[in-house]
């Protein structure tokens, strides 16, 4: 298996844009889950799913954002409208029951 | 509440010494998990020990050992023989529950080797 794939590894985008991050996560893994990394706030869960049903989606910082598994292979994470505050580094993570988390390589955001 | 905890926000070691990361942490669930992570510089996110509740022993994984004690709720991460590769932060992180199993992590420790 080639891991969590996540698209795209940079963005950069203007303020007011729609921005959509996309994760392939390993195959066979039941939960998916997406991080935002600041230096500020550190290394947030926003949402997870299991088995492509939304679990938790209290870290969801605002109604700007939405997340969607609409397979066990897919999952995207959208920001509309973005601002400059939501740059940061977002990652996502799937795993087995349990087991730990396999983590992409992560979508370095620049809001400007 | 914070859920886990590191309480040191930087470390320093010298290469082949060992050294110690602190992580606490606070649950009511008698089933969780414990994981270390290591994220470099290129910043990647690598898992390095896990460590379940249940388990009888301390997890170690080459040169990384879990210090364990679960009356305090800590689980330190301890790595031996330190290397210049080994320069990196490190996130304490738990998994609870026998339902769904949300994974949640520290602030981290930023660990420098030096020659």
């Amino acid at each position: 298996d080639a891991g969590v794939i996540q698209s795209p590894r940079h963005e950069v985008t203007e303020m007011g844009q729609e921005v959509t991050l996309r994760c392939k996560p390993i195959s066979g893994h039941d939960y998916l889950f997406w991080y935002r990394q600041t230096m500020m706030r550190g290394l947030e869960l926003l949402i997870y799913f299991n088995n492509n049903v939304p679990i938790d989606d209290s870290g969801m910082p605002e109604d700007r954002f939405s997340a969607k598994m609409p397979n066990a292979s897919f999952s995207t994470l959208k920001i509309q409208p973005s601002e400059p505050r939501d740059s940061a580094v977002y990652f996502c993570a799937s795993s087995s029951r349990g087991a730990e988390a396999f983590f992409g390589q992560g979508t370095r955001l620049t809001v400007v | 509440a914070q859920k886990i905890t590191q309480t040191q926000p930087g470390m320093f070691v010298q290469e082949k010494e060992a050294v110690t990361l602190d992580c606490t942490y606070d649950t009511s669930d008698p089933s969780y998990g414990l994981f270390w992570y290591k994220q470099p510089s290129s910043g990647e996110m690598i898992f390095l020990i896990y460590q379940g509740s249940y388990d009888q022993q301390n997890a170690t994984e080459g040169r990384y050992s879990l210090n364990f004690q679960k009356a305090r709720k800590s689980a330190n991460l301890v790595i031996s023989a330190s290397q210049l590769g080994d320069s990196a932060m490190y996130f304490c992180a738990m998994r609870e529950g026998t339902g769904f199993q949300k994974l949640v992590f520290g602030t981290g420790t930023r660990l420098l080797v030096s020659p």
